[in-house]
C-alpha cells in the first residue's frame, strides 16, 4: 500500500537541541510539504518542495531547515533558533499539478522541555 | 493576513440532522477548494473538492457549495453521524499557479451528538 510515513510519532527534546523529523513517501509524488499545527492556528506551511534538490520557504520557515535529496524523502530539522518548537508537525505529498490532492502523514508530536 | 477563514471554531449538531460548515476566502486567484477532515493526533484526510467552474459538488452525504461572487463555500453533511465528529479544514489554491501550495483555514471542530 502506498502512503506517507512520519517518524517518530512522539519526540521529546531538550531546549537548545536540534531535532530532525522524518518523512518518507512511496506514492511517487513530486511535491512534498511540511506543516505545523498549533491549537487555534490551523495548518501553517513551513517548507515545500516541488522537485528533488529544490525547496521553498513557506509562511513560517524561520528556525527550520529541510533537504530533498531523494524524491521519497523530505526531512525537517527543527533548530535551536525556533522559538516555540513544541507543536504537531505534519508532512504531506501530492502530484505536481494545481489540483493535486495532498496525502498527509500521521504526524509527529514534538515536545521541547 | 488570513486568506482562508473559518469563522466558527466549533459546531455541535444532533445525529441525523444537517451539519453546515462555512469558509470564506479573500484571494481572488483561488480557483480550487478542498475540505479535509482530521481526527486528533492523526493527519488530515481528503474529503471533497470543488473547482471554481462549478457551484456544487456532491459525494454521498457530503456536498460542497461554492459562491464565487461572495467568496464563500460551505460543506453540508446530511445526515450527520457521530463518526463525523472531527476538525474540518477548508483549503484553497490557485490551480494555475507556479506552485501547488494549499492555504488552510483554522478549522472547525464538529461534534455530532448521539
Amino acid at each position: 500500500d502506498g502512503g506517507i510515513t512520519q517518524s517518530p510519532k512522539y519526540l521529546f527534546r531538550k531546549e537548545g537541541q536540534n531535532v530532525t523529523l522524518s518523512c518518507e513517501q512511496n506514492l511517487n509524488h513530486d511535491a512534498m510539504y511540511w506543516y505545523r499545527q498549533d491549537p487555534g492556528q490551523g495548518l501553517r506551511l513551513i517548507y515545500y518542495s516541488q522537485i528533488v534538490n529544490d525547496f521553498q520557504k513557506g509562511d513560517i520557515a524561520e528556525g527550520y531547515s529541510v533537504s530533498r535529496e531523494k524524491k521519497e524523502s523530505f526531512p525537517l530539522t527543527v533548530t535551536s533558533a525556533q522559538k516555540n518548537p513544541t507543536a504537531f508537525y505534519l508532512c504531506a505529498s501530492s502530484i505536481a499539478t494545481g489540483t493535486g490532492v495532498y496525502t498527509f502523514g500521521s504526524g509527529t508530536r514534538l515536545t521541547v522541555v | 493576513d488570513q486568506q482562508v477563514k473559518q469563522n466558527s471554531p466549533s459546531l455541535s449538531v444532533q445525529e441525523g440532522r444537517i451539519s453546515i460548515l462555512n469558509c470564506d476566502y479573500t484571494n481572488s486567484m483561488f480557483d480550487y477548494f478542498l475540505w479535509y477532515k482530521k481526527y486528533p493526533a492523526e493527519g488530515p484526510t481528503f474529503l471533497i473538492s470543488i473547482s471554481s467552474i462549478k457551484d456544487k459538488n456532491e459525494d454521498g452525504r457530503f456536498t460542497v457549495f461554492l459562491n464565487k461572487s461572495a467568496k464563500h463555500l460551505s460543506l453540508h453533511i446530511v445526515p450527520s453521524q457521530p463518526g463525523d465528529s472531527a476538525v474540518y479544514f477548508c483549503a484553497a489554491t490557485n490551480s494555475g499557479g507556479s506552485n501547488y501550495k494549499l492555504t488552510f483555514g483554522k478549522g472547525t471542530l464538529l461534534t455530532v451528538n448521539p
